[in-house]
């Protein structure tokens, strides 16, 4: 069965570095999301992207982030300036169809985020 | 704006007993409602979905959910517990507002006693 897949599964950084979080989506998939899970905490959505542009994004994707479909099969999340608020597990998810649809987001298997 | 409860953030059964796990959400139409599963170090795996076909939705791995909109309830059963579904387990519900994203709820993590 197709997955998305994350690289890498663990990234340590340090504060104030930039760092890209890469993604490869279900290959037939046209909506493409970030969350993030802080230790301990529920998983909380960043920003979803349909037709190579940022659909909606939370208060938490503030201007540090940012996404990108750089070619037809990667979707990065980029970091500017990492902050030590920043560690957490970044999920990856794709869908066929949006919201409405009932085409469920497929997850990846996460890529776990540490500044030091 | 939606919101998802799941009561009990840790629930312990006894291997062959009833698992229950609770999800209530917040809407007012009927949303879209999934149960996801997530064991040690590994990404968010679809158990199951309600998406108005029926009210009783089948999963994977013997899970089963009710839809109940007068309780707007949406919980989680298995008839009798493996050691295998250890794992936390998260509700959420899709925004019908247009938007895409999914709201979950806090995640309770099940404990099975051999």
């Amino acid at each position: 069965e197709p997955e998305v897949t994350q690289t890498p599964s663990h990234q340590v950084t340090q504060m104030g570095q930039e760092v890209i979080l890469r993604c490869v989506p279900i290959s037939n998939h046209l909506y493409f999301y970030w969350y993030r899970q802080i230790l301990g905490q529920k998983v909380e959505f960043l920003v979803s992207f349909y037709n190579n542009e940022i659909s909606e994004k939370s208060e938490i994707f503030d201007d540090q982030f940012s996404v990108e479909r750089p070619d037809g099969s990667n979707f990065t999340l980029k970091i500017r300036s990492t902050k030590l608020e920043d560690s957490a597990m970044y999920f990856c998810a794709s869908s066929q169809g949006g919201g409405r649809s009932n085409q469920p987001q497929h997850f990846g298997d996460g890529t776990r985020l540490s500044i030091l | 704006a939606q919101s998802v409860t799941q009561l009990g953030s840790h629930v312990s059964v006894s291997e062959g007993a009833l698992v229950l796990l609770r999800c209530n959400y917040s809407s007012s139409v009927p949303p879209y409602l999934f149960w996801y599963v997530q064991y040690p170090n590994q990404g968010l795996q679809l158990l199951l979905k309600y998406t108005s076909a029926a009210t009783l939705v089948k999963g994977i791995n013997g899970f089963e959910a009710e839809f109940k909109k007068s309780e707007t309830s949406f919980h989680l059963t298995k008839p009798s517990a493996h050691m295998s579904d250890a794992a936390e387990y998260f509700c959420a519900v899709s925004e019908t507002s247009g938007t895409y994203k999914y709201i979950f709820g806090t995640g309770t993590r099940l404990k099975v006693l051999a």
